[in-house]
């Protein structure tokens, strides 16, 4: 049962763009919404996370934005680097219950 | 403060072979959780554990199980190991069950022939 849907499956953005990420989840009991970023060999890191009484969370040049009433979240990366080029998983925890989205495959091309 | 540490990181079985998986939280965290990545299916949830009890279990049949320590380290098993459970396994602590803020290990890569 899959709870937190994610967008796109891969995505490829030139250095200097923005990407984009979007999630969409099920669950009104859901009270944190993270997003994690994995490397090539690694497991994956805690990036930034918001709760839904906030519509938008920024640190550096990773944004989250939040539209509670159609429960969907987005990341944004503002001037992608190669650097950024990873695989990122949305996330929703709450009511003792986290579940992950699919994850995003995303490379910046230099 | 040391990270959380799997081992082995690498491991190669064959069909019908059982294996042991094991993980050190860190220190202070007491709620492991494990999951199951492969290409294109994302982070799939097998099971976590707090104070040495399972509290949430994923949809994978019994050949997968799983215990606590008292010391929050934690190991899982799969029996009768099939291709399909070639996979990366990762093992996530928090402070708390279901914490948002979970911390992962490099996870280990268990191949299957």
């Amino acid at each position: 049962q899959q709870q937190v849907k994610q967008s796109p499956q891969s995505l490829i953005v030139q250095k200097g763009g923005i990407s984009i990420i979007n999630c969409a989840y099920e669950n009104t009991a859901f009270d944190y919404f993270p997003w994690y970023q994995q490397f090539p060999g690694k497991g994956p890191a805690l990036l930034i996370a918001i709760r839904p009484d906030v519509s938008e969370k920024k640190e550096g040049r990773f944004t989250i934005s939040f539209n509670k009433s159609a429960k969907q979240f987005s990341l944004h990366i503002m001037d992608s680097q190669p650097g950024d080029s990873a695989t990122y998983f949305c996330a929703a925890s709450g009511n003792n219950d986290m579940r992950f989205g699919a994850g995003t495959r995303l490379t910046v091309k230099p | 403060k040391a990270g959380v540490t799997q081992t082995p990181r690498y491991l190669i079985k064959t069909r019908g072979q059982q294996v042991t998986l094991s993980c050190s939280p860190i220190s202070g965290h007491r709620s492991v959780s494990w999951y199951q990545q492969t290409p294109g299916q994302g982070l799939q949830f097998l099971f976590e554990y707090f104070s040495e009890t399972q509290r949430n279990k994923g949809n994978f049949p019994g050949r997968f199980s799983g215990r606590q320590f008292s010391n929050s380290r934690s190991e899982m098993n799969v029996s009768t190991l099939e291709l399909g459970d070639s996979a990366l396994y990762l093992c996530a602590s928090s402070l708390a069950p279901a914490n948002y803020e979970q911390y992962f290990g490099p996870g280990t890569r268990l191949t299957v022939t």
